[in-house]
């Protein structure tokens, strides 16, 4: 039972236009949400978050939507640029729970 | 600020032999966590140390592994003996306190392949 699931394993953006990583889950208790980007042979790293009391954060060409109704979650990155080219993977957290429930991951492939 | 620090960065042994990962969490970091990355799976949480303290090991597969820490600047991973389904990237990952809005800055993993 995936409570976090990522639909595309992924997707190929050109140079400068916007891509559009999605999210979605199941579990209502879901409170807070996260991004983490992922190159080969390293560890993810923390990308961006969102709280649930939220329905948009900002962090320079990232931004992450939540629509809690639709229990959906996007990243949009724009403009897209060749390093931006990764795994991403969503992430998601309930109240004082400490574990994260990931989803599959998305490849992002960025095109000059 | 080194990172976490996890070794080896790769691991090929035969079934049935002792594989031990080691890891070492960002300095003043008091969670750690492992997590296992399969293509079938995705990533799972093995187990999470919270001072030092083993909190939840509920993701730990089987008898077959088992982890530690003996002190706050050093974790294992152990699975003896090893299994071909054991063949994964092992992933350790530190955060402050643990708490549950809190980043977890992960290690670049190990590698583990069993033949």
């Amino acid at each position: 039972d995936q409570q976090v699931k990522q639909n595309s394993p992924s997707l190929s953006v050109q140079e400068g236009r916007i891509s559009i990583l999605n999210c979605d889950y199941t579990n209502s208790m879901f409170d807070y949400f996260l991004w983490y980007k992922k190159y080969p042979a390293e560890g993810p790293t923390f990308l961006i978050s969102i709280s649930s009391i939220k329905d948009k954060n900002e962090d320079g060409r990232f931004t992450v939507f939540l629509n809690k109704s639709a229990k959906h979650l996007s990243l949009h990155i724009v403009p897209s640029q060749p390093g931006d080219s990764a795994v991403y993977f969503c992430a998601a957290s309930a109240g004082s729970n400490y574990q994260l429930i990931w989803g599959a991951g998305t490849k992002l492939i960025i095109k000059p | 600020d080194a990172g976490v620090i996890q070794s080896p960065r790769h691991e090929v042994t035969e079934m049935g032999q002792e594989v031990t990962l080691r890891c070492k969490p960002i300095s003043g970091h008091n969670s750690l966590f492992w997590y296992r990355q399969t293509m079938m799976r995705g990533l799972e949480l093995l187990i999470y140390f919270n001072n030092n303290v083993p909190i939840d090991d509920s993701g730990m597969p089987e008898d077959r592994f088992s982890a530690k820490m003996p002190n706050a600047s050093f974790s294992t991973l152990k699975i003896q003996p090893s299994e071909p389904r054991d063949s994964a990237v092992y992933f350790c990952a530190s955060s402050p306190s643990g708490g549950a809005q809190e980043t977890q800055y992960f290690g670049p993993g190990t590698r583990l392949l069993v033949l």
